[in-house]
């Protein structure tokens, strides 16, 4: 069973501060995906990032960063000079790569809000 | 704007009804996914389709049911609603040609409130 984990419920911060948003996920397969997404106040879900197990160099994408390590089985967010514009819930998620599993599973989600 | 386009935005109905929601997924994408977003459950997977096949199913109630037409479009249909049965009902799409592993986009959402 595939399980990820967001204990983070919410997070505020002063804008211009950074935030890390943390996310732990469990799964037997050897080969899967995780995803970030941002659920903003209007409500939909915007694809952030998709990183494969075998690739755990981390990314960067302007004020985004992500770290994955494989040992530790999380897949952390952070974003760096924190806008008000990041405010929004968001979520972790697990996907396995083998047919008919091909679901998204997410975790709770964090809801961050940057201040003014 | 994700492409995939979902209808209608919201729902309003009453208890013991029936509804049918639908979805167009992104240009060139034969996989279809359905969501549920609820308080109390999160984000839950429903059910997938595949170039108009049932490919996966997760936690749908026998209540609901989903298809994929041939032009790919798909309809989830509610029915018998219950007061639990109000959430936000995502619709996603990739593109198929793997098991797995691709970047589903989302619909909007369509927030169904049942009274």
């Amino acid at each position: 069973a595939q399980k990820v984990t967001q204990a983070q419920t919410e997070i505020s911060v002063v804008e211009k501060e950074d935030v890390t948003l943390d996310c732990v996920y469990e799964t037997r397969d050897t080969t899967y995906y995780l995803f970030w997404y941002k659920q903003p106040p209007s409500g939909e879900l915007v694809f952030l990032i998709r990183r494969n197990s075998f690739d755990e160099q981390n990314e960067i994408s302007g004020r985004y960063s992500w770290n994955f390590q494989k040992s530790t089985s999380s897949f952390n967010f952070t974003i760096t000079a924190s806008q008000v514009v990041d405010s929004a819930v968001y979520f972790c998620a697990l996907s396995a790569v083998n047919f008919g599993n091909e679901k998204l599973t997410f975790g709770t989600g964090t809801r961050l809000t940057i201040i003014p | 704007d994700s492409g995939v386009t979902q209808t209608p935005k919201h729902l309003i109905t009453a208890t013991g009804q029936r509804v049918t929601l639908r979805c167009s997924p992104r240009s060139g994408d034969l996989s279809v996914y359905w969501y549920q977003q609820s308080l109390d459950q999160g984000l839950q997977f429903l059910i997938q389709y595949y170039n108009g096949e049932e490919r996966a199913k997760g936690n749908i109630l026998e209540r609901f049911s989903a298809q994929q037409f041939p032009d790919l479009h798909s309809e989830l249909n509610l029915s018998s609603l219950e007061l639990g049965d109000s959430a936000l009902y995502f619709c996603a799409s990739s593109v198929g040609l793997v098991a797995g592993g691709e970047t589903q986009y989302f619909g909007p959402g369509t927030r169904l409130l049942v009274l």
